[in-house]
């Protein structure tokens, strides 16, 4: 089964507003990573958070992680249009072999 | 970063016929693996795909349905066997490498089994 839940499962918001999506996992992790899909399409590298580090940002995303929680959150700041896409949590669950677990998404709608 | 290439990008194909997809990468990598992600679902992982020996499967998956082949360090080949409407999946290829943990996907191969 998969280890990552996500919530909310969909979001609709305005143009401008932020948008947070939350991730909860099961097991220790070295890292988790934030993915961006477009309409069924490939996944988009978003941002990676390493198990020590508490907050990361890039642009307009702001990642938190807590891991006595088991929890991270993303959020995306004065969205667009074109941030519309489905974002996927995945962890390594604490291995070093690459493979990752995905949480079940959310979907993003940004309404212009 | 790695750019990765993946061929095709969809198909339509018949029941009981295979496919294979293939996964181009534009630098050595040291990792190499296929999802599978069901139409509506997250992805799962298929396998990992071992240079030069047989491919690592997770549960549920096996080699005879889903035979992958990974002949170097940059390509890779996996075939959807006798497929079933039940396959009708996007298949992701996707890297890691020596020096980054980050994992970057290919475009995926959208498949629907008719």
């Amino acid at each position: 089964s998969q280890q990552g839940e996500e919530d909310p499962q969909a979001l609709s918001i305005q143009e401008g507003e932020n948008a947070t999506m939350n991730c909860s996992y099961k097991t220790s992790i070295n890292n988790l990573q934030w993915y961006r899909q477009n309409s069924g399409r490939g996944l988009v590298h978003l941002i990676l958070i390493r198990s020590n580090e508490r907050e990361k940002h890039s642009g307009r995303l702001r990642v938190t992680l807590d891991t006595s929680k088991k929890s991270s959150s993303l959020l995306i700041t004065a969205s667009r249009a074109a941030d519309t896409a489905s974002y996927f949590c995945a962890t390594d669950g604490s291995s070093n072999t690459g493979k990752l677990i995905f949480g079940q998404g959310t979907t993003l709608q940004v309404k212009p | 970063s790695a750019v990765i290439s993946q061929k095709p990008s969809r198909d339509i194909c018949q029941r009981g016929t295979s496919l294979t997809i293939q996964c181009q990468v534009d630098s050595q990598v040291t990792m190499m693996f296929w999802y599978r992600q069901q139409p509506g679902q997250s992805l799962t992982l298929i396998a990992t795909a071992n240079q030069g020996s047989e491919a690592t499967y997770e549960s549920g998956f096996v080699i005879d349905k889903f035979p992958i082949s990974r002949p170097n360090l940059t390509f890779s080949t996996l075939t959807v066997s006798n497929m079933s409407p039940e396959d009708s999946s996007i298949y992701l290829c996707s890297v890691t490498g020596t020096g980054y943990n980050e994992a970057f996907f290919g475009q995926g191969t959208r498949l629907t089994v008719v």
